[in-house]
């Protein structure tokens, strides 16, 4: 069995200061791991992906992941948050079975970007 | 483009009546998924695909149904049995190896009236 936490449901920052989104994960095989993002109304966008290549990952937007196996997680961050980074975020695991029911997905965390 | 479209963005149903919503795609993916999302909350699997002609339910399938008799095309049907189909509903395809990632269409609202 696996699973996704997402540890916050809502994040607040303020424009121009560091985002932290924390998901843990566990997993009987070796994950991939992603993170999306969904504004209003739409689909859901891939941010970044991990696939056991190197643990630090860069996605869009200036978002970077690091997996840490010893803690099973995969925590999302940026920098600087700019406004148009509010939206709903979800942490994603996929394992090496191939079955369709070992896609997992977190409950979503919200962020707010404050001015 | 590849990509995953699906149709139509707005719905509305009456009590009682069966809808179908469509999602296409071109990206020569073999799985597919149905996901439904309520406000403020994550997704819950409705059905998915692996392969034409054969699906599988998903944690919440009570009420809807699919098909795949094309690989490209995994519509589904909200049936009345279904009691609070109000929702956005999400259509995904993937490669099915692991490390793959999966694309979402742009989603459909269904509305009860």
């Amino acid at each position: 069995a696996q699973s996704v936490t997402q540890l916050d449901s809502h994040v607040s920052v303020s424009e121009g200061t560091p985002v932290l989104l924390r998901c843990n994960y566990s997993s009987s095989y070796s994950p991939s791991l992603f993170w999306y993002v969904q504004h209003p109304n739409k689909g859901l966008q891939l941010l970044l992906k991990y696939t056991s290549a190197a643990t630090l990952v860069k996605g869009i937007n200036g978002f970077e992941a690091e997996f840490k196996k010893s803690e099973t997680s995969f925590h999302l961050t940026k920098p600087s948050a700019h406004m148009s980074d509010a939206a709903e975020y979800f942490c994603v695991v996929i394992t090496s079975s191939g079955s369709a029911r070992q896609l997992t997905f977190g409950s979503g965390t919200q962020l707010t970007v404050l001015p | 483009d590849g990509g995953i479209t699906q149709s139509p963005k707005y719905l509305f149903r009456k009590e009682g009546q069966n809808v179908t919503l469509s999602c296409e795609q071109n990206l020569n993916h073999d799985a597919m998924y149905w996901y439904r999302q309520d406000p403020g909350q994550g997704l819950r699997l409705i059905y998915y695909s692996q392969i034409v002609n054969d699906f599988q339910k998903g944690d919440i399938a009570e009420g809807y149904s699919v098909s795949r008799e094309k690989k490209e095309s995994f519509p589904l049907t909200v049936t009345s049995a279904q009691k609070n189909p109000t929702a956005f509903y999400l259509c995904a395809s993937r490669v099915q190896e692991t490390g793959n990632t999966i694309y979402f269409g742009e989603g459909s609202w269904l509305t009860v009236v």
